[in-house]
């Protein structure tokens, strides 16, 4: 079974600059997804960024990019010019793909609680 | 385009009851499954469906089930409540489980439960 970890229980940032959410994942399959998850204190969790295992070049949303070390199995967050508003739960996620066997959903690290701060 | 939809947001129900939750997926998602949230264990899978077909099962004991109609709406139900399902039920919709998808997740606000 595939897990995912977030090394990083919370974190703080100042309003503006840049922060970097860690995530690991173990896995024996060679493509699957990875997301990351936002929840905002509302509860509704928002995907802020996708990254498809097969692709080399890392996903970039606006001011959330991820670094993506296939290898080192590692798929940490960083987001730029950090707002009042990023403000919430970060969740990293794992999922396989569809292909005949099935998969058991969105496996997801314990998240990052990310304060940020005026 | 409407969201995913969760009813009801809140319940208190006693241990030995069972409850409903259910859930109405994005238009045209046809598929829904289903997440417990708890501040111990976090974010657990509990099932998927398709199709009206349960695809997935996450490692609950059988008094969680669920069901899919032929609308794709979604019901999941908990027998014999424990003091320890007390948690934030999450559902999530997305397209299918057909290759070339993204494999993003639609999540609802979730059904706050708790067992007294």
């Amino acid at each position: 079974a595939q897990t995912v970890t977030q090394s990083q229980p919370e974190m703080s940032v100042q309003e503006a600059e840049t922060v970097t959410l860690s995530c690991t994942y173990d896995t024996s399959e060679s493509d699957y997804y990875l997301f990351w998850y936002k929840q905002p204190p509302s509860r509704q969790m928002i995907l802020v960024i996708r990254q498809e295992a097969y692709k080399q070049q890392n996903a970039t949303e606006n001011r959330f990019s991820v670094n993506f070390q296939k290898a080192a199995k590692s798929f940490s967050l960083k987001i730029s010019d950090s707002q009042l508003g990023d403000a919430a739960m970060y969740f990293c996620a794992y999922r396989s793909p569809y292909s005949g066997g099935g998969a058991d959903g969105l496996t997801f690290g314990k998240g990052t609680h990310l304060i940020i701060q005026p | 385009k409407a969201g995913v939809t969760q009813t009801p947001r809140y319940l208190i129900k006693t241990r030995g009851q069972q409850v409903t939750l259910s859930c109405s997926p994005i238009s045209g998602h046809r598929s829904v499954s289903w997440y417990q949230q708890t501040p111990g264990q976090g974010l657990q899978f509990l099932f998927e469906y398709f199709s009206e077909t349960q695809r997935n099962k996450g490692n609950f004991p059988g008094r969680f089930s669920g069901r899919q109609f032929s609308n794709s709406r979604s019901e999941m139900n908990v027998s014999t409540l424990e003091l320890g399902d007390s948690a934030l039920y999450l559902c999530a919709s997305s397209l299918g489980p057909d290759r070339g998808t993204t494999g993003e997740l639609f999540f609802g606000e979730g059904s706050r439960l708790t067992v007294l």
